[in-house]
């Protein structure tokens, strides 16, 4: 079962301007992190945010804020200010704390800046 | 940041040929190591999670013997494709963590592989 789901493939935005990567999520247990990943055509994987289930507030890290609807089972990425750098493929994950540190990854976005 | 160091970033060999990836944690210790498999435009595959000191838990569908995983250490581990050839052919990217809640995998830059 899918356990992560991103439903946009592709994405365009102009630069400076914010846009918002989808991310949804299916699980039962209580307790658990939700991750977003940057991976540039370069290959390597950057954490760019976290967010956990009890945690009251949405994250932010600088230019990303993860919008967290719990309710939803949604933690959406915002990335304000986008710039060129931001193309790249962009990755939701899960790590339930059943499963101990495994993490399910979404099958990705890919972010396309557009000048 | 934590630090997870992949090498090599390129290999090209032959088919046949057993071909070995190291992946160091260079400034924590990495209780729990993955490796994973990534085709072109798709997500991280997960081949195994490797527990220090422990035989490694394989993802249903991927072979043992064809992919050998050692953790012998908090800090490195290293996978062994062996007898590899041309549908072995991939980017393989490693990860550690050294404990649960919050902490995120920590990725390796990622070693492409090209059998001939």
């Amino acid at each position: 079962a899918q356990k992560i789901t991103q439903t946009q493939p592709g994405m365009f935005v102009q630069e400076k301007e914010a846009v918002t990567l989808d991310c949804t999520y299916d699980t039962s247990d209580p307790s658990y992190g939700l991750f977003w990943y940057k991976q540039p055509s370069s290959g390597e994987m950057i954490f760019l945010i976290y967010q956990g289930s009890y945690d009251q507030q949405n994250a932010t890290e600088g230019r990303y804020s993860l919008n967290f609807q719990k309710a939803r089972k949604s933690a959406n990425l915002v990335i304000s200010a986008s710039q060129l750098g931001d193309s790249a493929m962009y990755f939701c994950a899960m790590r339930r704390d059943s499963s101990g540190n495994q993490f399910y990854f979404g099958t990705g976005t890919s972010l396309t800046v557009i000048p | 940041g934590a630090v997870v160091s992949q090498h090599p970033s390129w290999v090209i060999c032959k088919s046949g040929t057993s071909v070995k990836i190291e992946c160091r944690s260079l400034d924590f210790q990495a209780t729990t190591m993955f490796w994973y498999r990534q085709f072109p435009k798709q997500s991280l595959m997960l081949m195994a999670t490797s527990n220090e000191g422990s035989k490694a838990t394989y993802e249903q569908g991927v072979e043992k013997d064809k992919f050998l995983i050692n953790h012998a250490s908090l800090t490195l581990s290293t996978l062994t494709v062996t007898s590899a050839h041309p549908e072995d052919s991939s980017f393989y990217i490693c990860s550690g963590t050294n404990r649960m809640g919050n902490q995120p995998q920590h990725f390796g830059d990622g070693t492409r592989l090209s059998i001939l």
